[in-house]
């Protein structure tokens, strides 16, 4: 089993909808949880931390589930801008490496 | 955050050739990682670059074919040695600080 999975979608939602995606983690004891944005032919960059009590920036929700093991990322009112692929990214405890989903690509249409 | 710069942008080599990636980071980070990503594909790690020492390397990735440097807290060096068609990727090197990862803009190398 991968360390980290998510649906590689692609998701293609109108601008305006909400588009919301998952992300399974294997190792019960991670202790930090990450979103990261990839765009085409760019390198990742931190979107959000997910924390316990679930956060959120903006148009931007994250969600973490302990006992089912997975967080989650939720889009209100989609732009064009938010086209890209969104990577899960998880620390497993006492390391500092990190283990990335392969991503979930959006698509936003006009 | 911090800012890495990462050189080349991009190349096409030749086989049986060596290319040296470089990354330097604009502060002092905790860890660097060297990662490898085919299209459409996540991140793999490749090693970690240990300041001062040998690189620790993952699974499937040795010293003799990655053969990394990291003199400092701040810059870091990849080799792809020996070039092979299957070594064209994109790599990216990570700086690590408070347990938020930041990447250099990447490496595409294409082996021909």
């Amino acid at each position: 089993r991968k360390e980290v999975e998510q649906d590689p979608g692609p998701f293609n939602v109108p601008e305006g909808a909400t588009v919301a995606f998952n992300c399974t983690y294997s190792n019960s004891a991670s202790q930090s949880f990450f979103w990261y944005r990839q765009d085409c032919r760019k390198e990742p960059k931190l979107l959000m931390s997910v924390y316990s009590s679930g956060n959120e920036d903006g148009r931007f929700t994250a969600q973490l589930n302990r006992a089912s093991q997975y967080i989650s990322l939720l889009i209100r009112d989609s732009k064009l801008s938010d086209s890209a692929t969104y990577l899960c990214v998880v620390n497993p405890p006492n390391d500092y490496k990190l283990s990335f989903g392969a991503g979930t690509t959006v698509t936003v249409r006009a | 955050s911090a800012v890495i710069s990462q050189k080349p942008s991009r190349d096409i080599c030749q086989r049986g050739t060596s290319l040296t990636i470089q990354c330097q980071v604009d502060s002092q980070v905790t860890m660097m990682f060297w990662y490898r990503q085919q299209p459409g594909q996540s991140l793999t790690l490749i090693a970690t670059a240990n300041q001062g020492s040998e690189a620790t390397y993952e699974s499937g990735f040795v010293i003799d074919k990655f053969p990394i440097s990291r003199p400092n807290l701040t810059f870091s060096t990849l080799t792809v040695s020996n070039m092979s068609p299957e070594d064209s990727s994109i790599y990216l090197c990570s700086g690590v600080r408070d347990t938020e990862a930041f990447f250099g803009q990447g490496t595409r190398l294409t082996v021909v």
